[in-house]
């Protein structure tokens, strides 16, 4: 069975820092995908980041970088120069086959401060 | 920008009451998947959707929650009847396709069973 597993419920970081947000995760697939969503106070899913588990190089997109580590299990998202905006709740998620239904984790809150 | 609409946004009900949530996916999404957020927990999934046949409801509690896709477009997940422990977020979301990386989100509806 897949497992995503998010040890870090919340986080503090200063603006225009950079943060850390792990990720471990569990499967016996040899094919799956990594995902990184944004979930504000609104509540809507915002997609942040994607990597698939053959990707030989890390995937970034804009101040979002993830960490991808296969032989450890972990895909930590790296957010640079964090903005007030960045406040949300973090989910870590994983699907079969690089799509499908996602398993999410518990997700970490991240606060920014001023 | 196309967007996954769903409404009601916000829906109050009795316990024992029946409630009915709908979907409309991004334009030309044959994936459609119905996901559940308790607060302060990631999404879990309750039916996939591939054009207008079920793929996946090991998840939904089918004595109680109906999920249809009549037309392989929008779809409705109904309740009936509503229990307390149904609080939740309902989160609909869609994908161009059963392999497609990622997955577009709605703002959910935030259900309360009182």
């Amino acid at each position: 069975a897949q497992k995503i597993t998010q040890t870090q419920p919340g986080m503090f970081v200063q603006e225009k820092e950079a943060v850390t947000l792990d990720c471990t995760y569990d499967t016996s697939d040899p094919s799956y995908g990594l995902f990184w969503y944004k979930q504000p106070s609104s509540g809507e899913m915002i997609f942040l980041i994607y990597q698939g588990s053959y990707d030989q190089q890390n995937a970034t997109e804009g101040r979002y970088s993830l960490n991808f580590q296969k032989a450890r299990k972990s895909a930590n998202l790296v957010i640079s120069a964090s903005q007030l905006g960045d406040s949300a709740m973090y989910f870590c998620a994983m699907s079969r086959n690089q799509g499908g239904k996602l398993i999410f984790g518990q997700g970490t809150e991240l606060s920014v401060k001023p | 920008e196309a967007e996954v609409a769903q409404s009601p946004r916000y829906k109050i009900t009795e316990k024992s009451q029946a409630v009915a949530f709908w979907c409309d996916p991004i334009s030309g999404h044959a994936t459609l998947y119905w996901y559940r957020q308790i607060l302060g927990q990631g999404p879990e999934l309750l039916v996939q959707f591939q054009d207008e046949s079920v793929v996946d409801d090991s998840q939904l509690p089918k004595d109680r929650f109906s999920a249809e896709r009549l037309k392989g477009v929008d779809s409705t997940l109904k309740i009936q009847p509503a229990e307390l422990g149904d609080s939740a977020m309902y989160l609909c979301a869609s994908s161009r396709n059963r392999g497609g990386t990622e997955a577009f989100f709605g703002q959910g509806t935030r259900l309360t069973v009182v």
